[in-house]
């Protein structure tokens, strides 16, 4: 049975720091892996979506990357803004989606 | 484009009582998920539907919970009788390509509550 875990489960950093976000996933045969952002009482926006045979993918600030082998991937946020405050979720595709609990994101002014 | 849409976006009610969300999913997207969400938690997926088949139902309730998709376009969930337990958030996402092999695009959610 697939699970998928994400590390930490909240983060607190001043504004303009680069920062990354952790998804670990127990069974590397997926189609894809996808990243969303979620803000309060709202649906999920999908950020960046990486096929298995893909490595990364960048969207602006954003940079996600997948090691299947190692069942790993990571969300890289470069120069990070109070906008960017969300929670950032991870979802691993085969056949369905399986999502992480997310990761709790604040940036201080 | 519209996004998926979802109605109400807020709804309370009394345990034993019937409740149901509808979802209008983006033109265009034969794929459409109902997923439930606790505070806190991912969404997990209650069912799938590929046009009007419903492909992935192991995870619904189905003593309660029904679901249907009559023309492979918009869709009801439905929930008879609500228990306390059902207090959650009801998404509804849709994709292009089926079977989680593309982007989904989610609605606003359902948030319900059960007193």
């Amino acid at each position: 049975k697939q699970e998928v875990t994400q590390i930490p489960a909240a983060l607190s950093v001043p504004e303009g720091e680069n920062l990354v976000l952790n998804c670990s996933f127990t069974d590397s045969a997926i189609y894809n892996l996808q990243w969303f952002r979620q803000d309060p009482g709202k649906g999920l926006t999908s950020l960046l979506l990486i096929q298995s045979s893909q490595r990364e993918q960048t969207s602006g600030r954003l940079n996600a990357s997948l090691d299947k082998s190692s069942g790993r991937s990571t969300l890289y946020i470069a120069a990070s803004q109070p906008g960017d405050s969300a929670t950032y979720l991870c979802a691993v595709s085969a056949y369905k989606y399986i999502f992480g609990t997310g990761t709790r994101l604040k940036v201080l002014a | 484009e519209a996004g998926v849409v979802q109605s109400p976006r807020y709804k309370i009610i009394e345990k034993k009582q019937p409740v149901a969300f509808w979802c209008n999913p983006i033109s265009g997207h034969n794929t459409l998920y109902w997923y439930l969400q606790n505070l806190g938690q991912g969404p997990e997926l209650l069912i799938r539907y590929e046009n009007e088949e419903a492909v992935d139902d192991s995870q619904l309730p189905k003593d309660r919970f029904s679901a249907e998709r009559l023309k492979g376009v918009d869709s009801t969930l439905k929930i008879q009788p609500a228990e306390l337990g059902d207090s959650a958030v009801y998404l509804c996402a849709s994709s292009f390509l089926p079977g989680g092999t593309d982007t989904q695009y989610f609605g606003p959610g359902t948030r319900l509550t059960v007193l």
